[in-house]
């Protein structure tokens, strides 16, 4: 079965402090992993796919095949990080992404 | 850079009635997506088409049908309309088929039904 799982629907730091967003899939293959952003209801936007191994924003993820996992990570968040981040898989026939649901960062100062 | 445009922006229907909702890819894009995302949801896969073709069929109702046109734009219709659609209709578009190429989506058509 292919599944995305996002297990915190909110997180909630301090400006500064360090952010991990958890994503976990279920795939079968070398999966194809990305991170969405959404502003308050916006359009969803590319943040970053793990074969670029791009940075984007100060935001990293590391595919972990052991550990299924894609977590997004960055190390001093800012408060125009909050939004809501979506991780999405490809789906087997890549013609369709499928997202997890989602998890809400709130950054306070 | 031109985005996904994506028409009506909001819409309000009565139960059992009829929406459409339109579409335009990105310029020379060929791949289209339909999720809907309701509140407080994820997004959910419903159709894609690419070169005028359904490509893949997810979570559609019965209810609803989609094609995609000579000019690459798409509509998604929606008939006998129920509270449970109400929703944010996202299209999304790519060149070509998304492995390996990047999938942009337009500002969503929030429909609402009364």
């Amino acid at each position: 079965a292919q599944r995305v799982t996002q297990p915190e629907k909110l997180l909630s730091v301090f400006k500064g402090a360090p952010v991990e967003l958890k994503c976990n899939y279920s795939y079968s293959g070398s999966p194809e992993l990305f991170w969405y952003v959404q502003y308050s209801r916006q359009r969803l936007q590319l943040l970053l796919r793990h074969i670029s191994r791009e940075s984007i924003k100060g935001f990293t993820a590391d595919l972990n095949k052991g550990e299924t996992s894609f977590h997004l990570k960055k190390p001093f968040a800012q408060e125009e990080d909050s939004a809501m981040y979506y991780c999405a898989l490809m789906n087997q026939a890549g013609t369709a992404l499928i997202f997890g649901k989602g998890t809400t960062l709130s950054v306070s100062s | 850079a031109a985005g996904v445009i994506q028409s009506p922006r909001h819409l309000i229907k009565e139960k059992r009635e009829t929406a459409t909702l339109k579409c335009y890819p990105i310029p020379r894009h060929d791949t289209v997506y339909w999720y809907q995302q309701g509140p407080g949801q994820d997004p959910q896969f419903l159709i894609s088409f690419y070169e005028k073709m359904q490509s893949d069929k997810g979570s559609i109702p019965d209810r609803f049908s989609a094609q995609q046109f000579s000019d690459y734009h798409s509509e998604l219709n929606m008939s006998s309309l129920e509270l449970g659609d109400s929703a944010l209709y996202f299209c999304a578009s790519s060149y070509g088929p998304i492995s390996g190429n990047t999938i942009y989506f337009g500002e969503g058509s929030w429909l609402t039904v009364v």
